[in-house]
């Protein structure tokens, strides 16, 4: 079975552009939850989504946003970049109706932003 | 606030011997504990994880405890290999009706194991 798989993995932009992340999730998942790693800070939640509806979202500014589509492939969008938005961004699917939330990652699309 | 903290960047072991990474965690609602493996350009691989109606639990040689007076727990390796080595993430979630479980993460654990 195919892993998460998440493009492009890596992504060099300059501030205030914009930037689109995918991220298509193992085979018969349905949510799709994105994170934000950067050095020292962990795993920062972004949102997650299921049957193409957010349904939680983390601390983020509204720069940051997301949607999915009918076959739970994910976007999310970083618009007027800024430096500190260089991260590793992280795509993590789940399937859809267990009680607990074992979350299956992707290598991550690593963003760098000068 | 963070909820979930790692207060131990880093840590070192020969091989052979046992690894102890820990973890503390302020909110009482967390009832599912996890702990998440990470290679460089890789994403985190689940590892183990553990109900907060347990104590403890074992998958071979990795074995987690949960104390939850004391909200604190911990991941125990043994024996440590040099393959273990890799960043260790912490992480809980909380039931939310309505709602998928969030995970919060801690900030990570980097384990080196010298041969």
């Amino acid at each position: 079975k195919a892993g998460v798989t998440q493009t492009p993995r890596y992504l060099i932009k300059t501030r205030g552009q914009q930037v689109t992340l995918s991220c298509s999730p193992i085979s018969g998942h349905r949510s799709v939850s994105w994170y934000q790693q950067t050095p020292g800070q962990g795993l920062q939640f972004l949102f997650e989504y299921f049957s193409e509806t957010q349904r939680n979202k983390g601390n983020f500014p509204g720069r940051f946003s997301g949607r999915q589509f009918s076959n739970s492939r994910s976007e999310m969008n970083v618009s007027t970049l800024e430096l500190g938005d260089s991260a590793l961004y992280l795509c993590a699917s789940s399937l859809p109706w267990t009680s607990y939330n074992e979350q299956f990652f992707g290598p991550g699309t690593r963003l760098t932003v000068l | 606030d963070q909820q979930v903290k790692q207060n131990s960047p880093s840590l070192s072991v020969q091989e052979g011997r046992i690894s102890i990474l820990n973890c503390d965690y302020t909110n009482s609602m967390f009832d599912y504990f996890l702990w998440y493996k990470k290679y460089p350009a890789e994403g985190p691989t689940f590892l183990i994880s553990i109900s907060s109606i347990k104590d403890k639990n074992e998958d071979g040689r990795f074995t987690v405890f949960l104390n939850k007076s004391a909200k604190h727990l911990s991941l125990h390796i043994v024996p440590s290999q040099p393959g273990d080595s890799a960043v260790y993430f912490c992480a809980a979630s909380a039931e939310s009706s309505g709602s998928a479980r969030q995970l919060t993460f801690g900030s990570g654990t980097q384990l080196t194991v010298l041969p």
